[in-house]
């Protein structure tokens, strides 16, 4: 079953600007982590925040983990047009991952 | 990272037929690796846990008998669709992991269409 929330469902900017998604899930949780999916292709693991991270960075990528609200937020920064895709948040409990339903992100050029 | 390879990456079969898919650790070995399937502009279902030597651990309302797992070795697990309807249209895609508890490597996904 799904573990996650996603928000918003669907995001469009412009090239240059930044994208904010939330994630929020129900459980205690050991990891989160924030995959990429191009359209009609596997995911590719982005980022993964431990249960006693609060913050982490990545290229122009920039996680946070909110434990006691049971929510994380994906900063994608000066968004490319490549960076068109579906952003998942994964939460990690014993071995299995739970994905949360995905927001869409389009860059305009 | 590692790569995990997914084949074939299409299928289209015939109403009552059976589809083998095979996923691939190909720079590392796998002792457990997942199914998913995922519907359009939706998100991924975990199907079942594939383990290495022994039976598959299905997720609650999939059917076993339909969605055959085998794992013979520690870099290949193979999912069968069997008796495939048109219903069983779906993008499916495998995953393997390192280390329990993190990142996870996926395959490039099949899409299956059931005629």
């Amino acid at each position: 079953s799904q573990q996650g929330e996603e928000d918003p469902q669907a995001l469009s900017i412009q090239e240059g600007e930044n994208a904010t998604m939330n994630c929020s899930y129900k459980t205690s949780i050991n990891n989160l982590q924030w995959y990429r999916q191009n359209s009609g292709r596997g995911l590719v693991h982005l980022i993964l925040i431990r249960s006693n991270e609060r913050e982490k960075h990545s290229g122009r990528l920039r996680v946070t983990l909110d434990t006691s609200k049971k929510s994380s937020s994906l900063l994608i920064t000066a968004s490319r047009a490549a960076d068109t895709a579906s952003y998942f948040c994964a939460t990690s409990i014993d071995y299995k991952l739970s994905f949360g339903a995905g927001t869409t992100v389009t860059v305009r050029a | 990272g590692a790569v995990v390879s997914q084949h074939p990456s299409r299928v289209i079969c015939k109403s009552g037929t059976s589809v083998k898919i095979e996923c691939r650790s190909l720079d590392f070995q796998a002792t457990t690796m997942f199914w998913y399937r995922q519907f359009p502009k939706q998100s991924l279902m975990l199907m079942a846990t594939s383990n290495e030597g022994s039976k598959a651990t299905y997720e609650q309302g999939v059917e076993k008998d339909k969605f055959l797992i085998n794992h013979a070795s520690l870099t290949l697990s193979t999912l069968t669709v069997t008796s495939a309807h048109p219903e069983d249209s779906s993008f499916y895609i495998c995953s393997a992991r390192y280390v329990i508890d993190t990142e996870a490597f996926f395959g490039q996904g099949t899409r299956l269409t059931v005629v």
